[in-house]
């Protein structure tokens, strides 16, 4: 059974730094991994999406990279801002589509 | 940008009523749609796999009986929670599998903004 692991659950940094959000996965048989972010009471907001195939994404400050083999991701947000704030999941794809996700870490950023 | 329309955003019911919570995609066909459940601090975990025109997938643990599901067509999937207890109470996030031609698991999803159920 998948497993995914982000830790730590919660995260707090001053505005202008770089950090990097680490995911881990016990199943190496994945279709693709996603980051998605969560406002608190909200639904989810796709980041980046890498295919199995693939090493990493990029997307303005957010940069994800995947090591399947080692069943591990991050998420690099660069320059980080205030709004930034919110909670990071992880998931992994496995057959059908199906979603596994971590319990997310919640990042705030300090002004 | 494909859209999943979730209704209701909220809703607050008695304990022993049923609720029903609509996943509709706005612009694009949907052949799967899942449906996940969140309790506070915890991650979404899948409840059940929902096919247009054919029985819902459930995963284990999930009561069926208790956790209706309907795909009637390519646009909307329903969840209906029967006889709904406070322990019920969560935030139910509904995802859509856009259609496209061609096989493979790399079909975009689209996820609704939740339904916050509260079972008093």
């Amino acid at each position: 059974k998948q497993e995914v692991t982000q830790i730590p659950a919660a995260l707090s940094v001053p505005e202008g730094e770089n950090l990097v959000l680490n995911c881990s996965f016990t199943d190496s048989a994945i279709y693709n991994l996603q980051w998605f972010r969560q406002d608190p009471g909200k639904g989810l907001t796709s980041l980046l999406l890498i295919q199995s195939s693939q090493r990493e994404q990029t997307s303005g400050r957010l940069n994800a990279s995947l090591d399947k083999s080692s069943g591990r991701s991050t998420l690099y947000i660069a320059a980080s801002q205030p709004g930034d704030s919110a909670t990071y999941l992880c998931a992994v794809a496995g057959a059908n589509s199906k979603l596994t996700f971590g319990k997310g870490i919640t990042l705030s950023v300090r002004p | 940008g494909a859209v999943v329309s979730q209704h209701p955003s909220w809703v607050i019911c008695k304990s022993g009523t049923s609720v029903k919570i609509e996943c509709r995609s706005l612009d694009f066909q949907a052949t799967t749609m899942f449906w996940y459940r969140q309790f506070p601090k915890q991650s979404l975990m899948l409840m059940a796999t929902s096919n247009e025109g054919s029985k819902a997938t459930y995963e284990q643990g999930v009561e069926k009986d208790k956790f209706l599901i309907n795909h009637a067509s390519l646009t909307l999937s329903t969840l209906t929670v029967t006889s709904a207890h406070p322990e019920d109470s969560s935030f139910y996030i509904c995802s859509a599998k856009e259609r496209r031609t061609g096989v493979g698991s790399n079909s975009p999803l689209h996820f609704g903004n939740g339904t916050r159920l509260t079972v008093t």
